[in-house]
């Protein structure tokens, strides 16, 4: 199975200010690796595809980079409302798995 | 627009059964995967199950032998059998669409089923 770990867990940052996520995987994957948002209360969205791919309808301060084993989501300019858990994904293979998480809030 | 619609869960006993159902329209059912991702109270994402489009089915461990993913392509609806439940499979259970025919990222998620198991 792999594992991917997050890092870190939680982050309280100040509007404006750019946010930095990393997710490790356990092993080689690619870029089988995609990342998504989920607001208390709702069901998760996706926000980057195969490790740097924009998704239409996405604000373009989310971004994301990396390959095989070390990726990371960007936010350049965090805003209020992305103040939400995030979540990595990886489709490589089975059993499909997630990140632990990383809760972002706002100061 | 794309929509995902599950129904279904409920309380249930340990040991019991129960059927969730994600009804999807807005898009080809017959031609994508669909996946099964729960999460159980205050925790975080847990994949379950995954059917391609032409059927090929796979589990978590955590399930494997005791629930069951199947795809009605003529009622785009989804399915989810779920036997001998224990207490840790309490969670929202998420259906979710695949990007392409088979596994792969979950670009639509619908609002969730909360299946309770407790005696």
């Amino acid at each position: 199975e792999i594992v991917l770990t997050q890092s870190p867990d939680f982050q309280s940052v100040t509007p404006k200010e750019k946010v930095t996520i990393t997710c490790r995987a356990s092993q080689n994957i690619g870029s089988s690796l995609h990342w998504y948002q989920q607001k208390p209360g709702q069901s998760p969205k996706l926000l980057i595809n195969y490790a740097s791919q924009s998704i239409s309808g996405v604000p373009s301060r989310f971004s994301g980079s990396g390959s095989g084993t070390d990726f990371t989501l960007t936010i350049s300019s965090l805003e209020a409302e992305d103040a939400a858990t995030y979540y990595c994904h990886q489709s490589s293979s089975f059993p499909l798995t997630f990140g632990g998480g990383t809760k972002v809030g706002i100061k | 627009e794309v929509q995902l619609l599950e129904s279904g869960g409920g309380l249930v006993q340990p040991g019991g059964s129960l059927r969730v159902s994600c009804a999807a329209s807005g898009f080809i059912f017959s031609n994508y995967g669909m996946s099964w991702v729960r999460q159980a109270p205050g925790k975080g994402l847990e994949w379950v199950s995954t059917i391609s489009n032409s059927g090929g089915t796979y589990y978590a461990d955590s399930v494997r032998g005791r629930f069951t993913i199947s795809r009605d392509n003529s009622k785009n609806t989804l399915y989810l059998q779920m036997n001998t439940l224990r207490a840790e499979d309490t969670a929202i259970y998420y259906c979710a669409k695949c990007g392409g025919s088979r596994w792969d990222y979950f670009d639509y998620w619908g609002q969730g089923t909360l299946v309770a198991v407790s005696s």
